[in-house]
């Protein structure tokens, strides 16, 4: 079954550090992979997505990510975060049946 | 509705009793799934719906658990007999159908079995 491995449970960064929450997953087919974050109180949202080509993908609030196929990863990242970041991340992949298998998140702690 | 709504946000039950949770997905959705998520783990997929029939079931922990969906809107998901280890975070979620991959949230039942 596929699985999907998200590394870091907690980080806690200051304002203007870079961010960058790793992303695994095990099967080596044709994937689509997405980021969702969560805000405190908010519903689970859409961060970015990856079907195909650039394997660099571009999200909202400046977040990016990267499909390293070789690695089977797709992590995430943020060159300078700000506290509003403040937030849960999940890491998804589906594999053809368009249902997600979710990382079990990692929890983002922005300090201003 | 402009979201995915649930029902209730919190529900408090005692071991033993049936309850249910409720899902309005976003008007013209017609694909719906539902989670759960435990605290610290990722969201398990339970089961989903294209229009009004579920085609994958396996998701489903046990069968204390059920889900319909009716008219192509509302779904329930019923816990009969609900245990402690039920106690989690119900998600649900809808997208435009099956294809788009992308899924809107609602913003979870959060059940607690005494």
């Amino acid at each position: 079954a596929q699985s999907v491995s998200q590394h870091n449970h907690h980080v806690i960064l200051s304002e203007a550090a870079s961010l960058e929450l790793g992303c695994n997953y095990s099967y080596g087919g044709t994937v689509n992979l997405f980021w969702y974050v969560q805000y405190p109180g908010q519903h689970l949202q859409l961060l970015l997505k990856y079907f195909s080509g650039d394997p660099l993908v571009k999200g909202i609030k400046g977040f990016e990510a990267e499909f390293i196929k070789s690695k089977f990863s797709f992590n995430l990242r943020k060159p300078s975060v700000q506290w509003s970041d403040t937030a849960e991340y999940f890491c998804a992949v589906t594999l053809g049946s368009y249902i997600p298998t979710f990382g079990r998140g990692t929890s983002l702690i922005v300090h201003p | 509705g402009a979201g995915v709504s649930q029902s209730p946000s919190n529900k408090v039950t005692e071991k033993g009793k049936d309850v249910e949770l409720r899902c309005d997905p976003i008007s013209g959705h017609t694909a719906l799934y539902w989670y759960r998520q435990r605290l610290g783990q990722g969201l398990e997929f339970l089961i989903y719906f294209q229009g009004n029939s579920a085609p994958d079931k396996s998701g489903l922990p046990s069968d204390r658990f059920s889900a319909e969906r009716t008219g192509e809107s509302v779904s329930t998901l019923t816990i009969q007999r609900t245990q402690q280890e039920d106690s989690a975070v119900y998600l649900c979620a809808s997208s435009f159908n099956i294809g788009s991959v992308e899924q809107f949230f609602g913003p979870g039942t959060r059940l607690t079995v005494l």
